[in-house]
């Protein structure tokens, strides 16, 4: 399983754009990465998925370089609410796979008034 | 889009008793969940596969006598805590995979378990 590296902690104002990077150094060909929000409490819950380029959804937007060796989160215009723990994700999503969700230690993003 | 529930929400027990947490995939089928167990502050940890039919298949270091898992149908896995203690009070979290979106996963709510 591809090993993910995120910073620990983010903080950021309301309003700002905020871009997380995921490292994937040893992705594998037919793996895709996805990103999950978690608050305290809760299970994760799917923000956004990619496997190249760019991949936007209402939420957020997925950034994919060609190297596929990293991948950057980005939420704009961010509120109190987005305050939560972020995790990459890299694995074989196929409907065929045997993928099995293995979670790092994630970013916690801290949004100030 | 897809649901997964977990019930009870939170349970409180005393030490020595069993407890079991139910995992329901709500309008699709999922041959396959995942149990994990997430302490404050920390990620999630998986403890095992649940295969629909057959003997779960348990992360290292997690014993399967303790932490018995039972997925009898295609929308249904229980976690039963066996002979709880209070260092197995945790947040225990559940996902289960839809095959026909794309394979993505979709996570319970949680059940957050404390023993007494």
């Amino acid at each position: 399983l591809a090993k993910t590296t995120q910073p620990i902690s983010m903080d950021s104002y309301e309003g700002q754009e905020v871009n997380i990077t995921c490292s994937h150094n040893n992705i594998a060909t037919n793996d895709y990465i996805t990103w999950y929000q978690q608050f305290p409490s809760q299970g994760p819950r799917f923000i956004i998925q990619g496997y190249k380029t760019k991949v936007t959804n209402e939420v957020a937007s997925l950034f994919i370089p060609a190297d596929r060796k990293s991948s950057t989160l980005s939420l704009p215009r961010v509120s109190l609410s987005d305050t939560a723990v972020y995790y990459c994700l890299v694995g074989d999503a196929d409907r065929g796979g045997s993928y099995i969700p293995t979670f790092g230690r994630g970013t916690s993003l801290i949004v100030h008034p | 889009g897809a649901v997964v529930s977990q019930h009870p929400s939170r349970v409180i027990c005393k030490s020595g008793t069993s407890v079991k947490i139910e995992c329901r995939s709500l309008d699709f089928q999922a041959t396959t969940m995942f149990w994990y167990r997430q302490f404050p502050k920390q990620s999630l940890m998986l403890m095992a596969t649940s295969n629909e039919g057959s003997k779960a298949t348990y992360e290292q270091g997690v014993e399967k006598d303790k932490f018995l898992i039972n997925h009898a149908s295609l929308t249904l896995s229980t976690l039963t805590v066996t002979s709880a203690h209070p260092e197995d009070s945790s947040f225990y979290i559940c996902s289960a995979r839809d095959p026909w979106a794309g394979g993505e996963q979709y996570f319970g709510p949680g059940t957050r378990l404390t023993v007494t």
